[in-house]
Order: structure tokens, then C-alpha cells, then sequence
């Protein structure tokens, strides 16, 4: 069974579209994570939900929208897709909030902007 | 500045050689630290983490890690590699009070049989 997952896993679309990715995890967690990976590998935080409330928001463009219909479930829209966008996005959960909590990720989104 | 730096982007090792993979932090709190490994087209897997107490933690795949407060350190470390643990590994530093992490740029692990 897969711990978090996310769909889809590829996703390939024009400048100005609007898309979004859904994740879900089973492992009964609380906190739920979306992050960026540029070309470069280099990983960052974007937004992270605890019990379905907005915890961390890192300043990411307004463009981006998540929503926690429940706690098992974070979704990422992105609307007005621009070329910088390109990048994976991941997925992951933890336990609880509470510092030192392993996070589990899924296996990531790969975006291109076309 | 909160920050962590693998300063070696790529390393190339031989199958049954020991490896050691750099990790400095800045960070104002007391550090949580943690090291993940990224396999191709797959998200981070957590190898082991330190919060507190002996400084030299184990984690799975053969892996351990040495907390260094003096040199800021987190390294990791194998005594013998395999080819399977060819893959990019991230360091990653937190702390109690915040489940927010800040990841190292990463360092690729390449192994030659």
C-alpha cells in the first residue's frame, strides 16, 4: 500500500494553464506538506496543513492555492502556469506538527511548462 | 541565517569502499538533523535523524551519521557501499519547536562495481 501518493506523476502543459496535483496519505497523519524541487535538486518548503488549517505559507505566489478537503488530503492548484513553475513537487505527511517528526513523501509530480 | 551545506554535489565511489558525505548547518536553535536519500524518480526516504543524546546515530541501510557540535557537522557515513545506495542524498536540519526543514542542495552518490 502506498504510504502518500500523488497524481499525476508527470504533467505536461502550456504557459497560462491552470492544473492541479492531488495527494493523499493512509498512514493517519496529521500534517501534510508540499514542497518544490528545482532543477537543481534543491528542495523547499512550500505550504504545510495540520488537521486541514493552513500552517506554514512560505511565501509562495498567490497563484498557488492548496486546499485540505480533509486531513488525508492536500491538493496543490496552481493557476496561470508560468515557465519558472517547472520543477517537482512533492508531496509528504508526518505524524503531528511537533518537531523531529519523520516526513514521509511521495514519489513527486514532474511539471514542464511548455 | 539558517542554512545547511553538502559542499560536494557529486561523489563517485567503488562498490565495497567506504563513503562519507559532508553536511555543515547553520541554525540558531539547538538542531534537529536529519539525512534522506532520493533513488531516481522517487521521493525522499529518511535514513536516520539525531535530536539529542550519543552523537553517532544509526539509521537503515547499513548507514550512521556523527553529530559534531563543535564543527557544526552531520556527516554520513558506510563502511562498504553497495550499488544500490547509488542515488542523491539530502541533509536536513529542523528543530523542536518547528516541523519546518531546511534541506542541503544535495549530494549524488554514484557507484562503480
Amino acid at each position: 500500500d502506498t504510504a502518500v501518493s500523488q497524481t499525476p506523476k508527470y504533467l505536461v502543459t502550456q504557459m497560462g494553464n491552470d492544473k492541479s496535483i492531488k495527494c493523499e496519505q493512509n498512514l493517519g497523519h496529521d500534517t501534510m506538506y508540499w514542497y518544490k524541487q528545482d532543477s537543481k535538486k534543491f528542495l523547499k518548503i512550500m505550504f504545510s496543513y495540520n488537521n486541514k488549517e493552513l500552517i506554514i505559507n512560505e511565501t509562495v505566489p498567490n497563484r498557488f492555492s492548496p486546499k485540505s478537503p480533509d486531513k488525508a488530503h492536500l491538493n496543490l492548484h496552481i493557476n496561470s502556469l508560468e515557465l519558472g513553475d517547472s520543477a517537482v513537487y512533492f508531496c509528504a505527511s508526518s505524524l503531528t506538527r511537533q518537531g523531529g517528526q519523520p516526513q514521509h513523501f511521495g514519489d513527486g509530480t514532474r511539471l514542464s511548462i511548455l | 541565517a539558517q542554512s545547511v551545506t553538502q559542499p560536494d554535489i557529486h561523489i563517485t565511489v567503488s562498490e565495497g569502499a567506504s563513503l562519507e558525505l559532508r553536511c555543515n548547518y547553520s541554525y540558531g536553535a539547538t538542531p534537529y538533523l536529519f539525512w534522506y536519500v532520493q533513488s531516481p524518480g522517487q521521493g525522499l526516504q529518511l535514513l536516520l535523524k539525531y535530536f539529542s543524546g550519543d552523537t553517532l546515530v544509526q539509521g537503515i541501510k547499513g548507514f550512521e551519521a556523527e553529530f559534531k557540535r563543535s564543527q557544526s557537522s552531520f556527516n554520513l557515513r558506510k563502511p562498504s557501499v553497495h550499488w544500490s545506495d547509488a542515488a542523491e542524498y539530502f541533509c536536513a536540519v529542523g528543530s523542536y519547536n518547528t516541523d519546518k526543514l531546511i534541506f542541503g542542495t544535495g549530494t549524488r552518490l554514484q557507484v562503480f562495481p
